[in-house]
């Protein structure tokens, strides 16, 4: 069985501040993990995905996450919000040989002050 | 990279009708397909599988007689709501594997039933 946690259903930033979006996982195998972004009225788009190679994974639009195996952590970060960046995040995982089965978290709506 | 069309984006229908759902892998064949619903404030969650020329396996708690889902081609997956209601209500997404780990999505379609 694997689970996502997301703490915070909505976070709050200044434009230009640093984001985090926080999860955690659990797994009873290695994952695979992602974030995925969804606008509003929009699907979802890849932000970027670990998959076993570098525990620091960069993605779209300057985001980066970490993958911390000790803390099963898989965080979501941006040095400086733009107002553009507002949505709804999502942390996901799958399992090795599921066949792209994902599993998501219940997502965090990022709202950035101007 | 690979595209996923769902249609319709948003359809409002009366209570008891039924209402068809389309999702299509553009450039690249699908033998599996993935149907998620998400309830307002929730997250995605997996309603069922759909299979290349064989049936759908549904996640429990899915009522399969209510939620047909045909996967007639390699392109293409159908959701059908039966006799729909106003709970059935829901933004419905649709996901196919492309080439190792990674799952594209649809945009998704906001039913609305009245």
């Amino acid at each position: 069985a694997q689970s996502v946690t997301q703490l915070g259903s909505h976070v709050s930033v200044s434009e230009g501040a640093l984001v985090l979006l926080r999860c955690n996982y659990s797994s009873s195998v290695p994952p695979y993990l992602f974030w995925y972004v969804q606008y509003p009225n929009q699907g979802l788009q890849l932000l970027l995905k670990y998959t076993s190679a570098a525990t620091l994974v960069k993605g779209i639009n300057g985001f980066e996450a970490e993958f911390k195996k000790s803390e099963t952590s898989f965080h979501l970060t941006k040095p400086s919000a733009h107002m553009s960046d507002a949505a709804e995040y999502f942390c996901a995982v799958t399992s090795r040989g599921g066949y792209q089965k994902v599993t998501f978290g219940t997502g965090t709506k990022l709202q950035v002050i101007p | 990279g690979a595209v996923v069309s769902q249609h319709p984006s948003r359809v409002i229908c009366k209570s008891g009708t039924s209402v068809k759902i389309e999702c299509r892998s553009l450039d690249f064949q699908a033998t599996t397909m993935f149907w998620y619903r998400q309830f307002p404030k929730q997250s995605l969650m997996l309603m069922a599988t759909s299979n290349e020329g064989s049936k759908a396996t549904y996640e429990q708690g899915v009522e399969k007689d209510k939620f047909l889902i045909n996967h007639a081609s390699l392109t293409l997956s159908t959701l059908t709501v039966t006799s729909a209601h106003p709970e059935d209500s829901s933004f419905y997404i649709c996901s196919a594997p492309g080439r190792g780990t990674e799952a594209f999505f649809g945009q998704g379609t906001r039913l609305t039933v009245v």
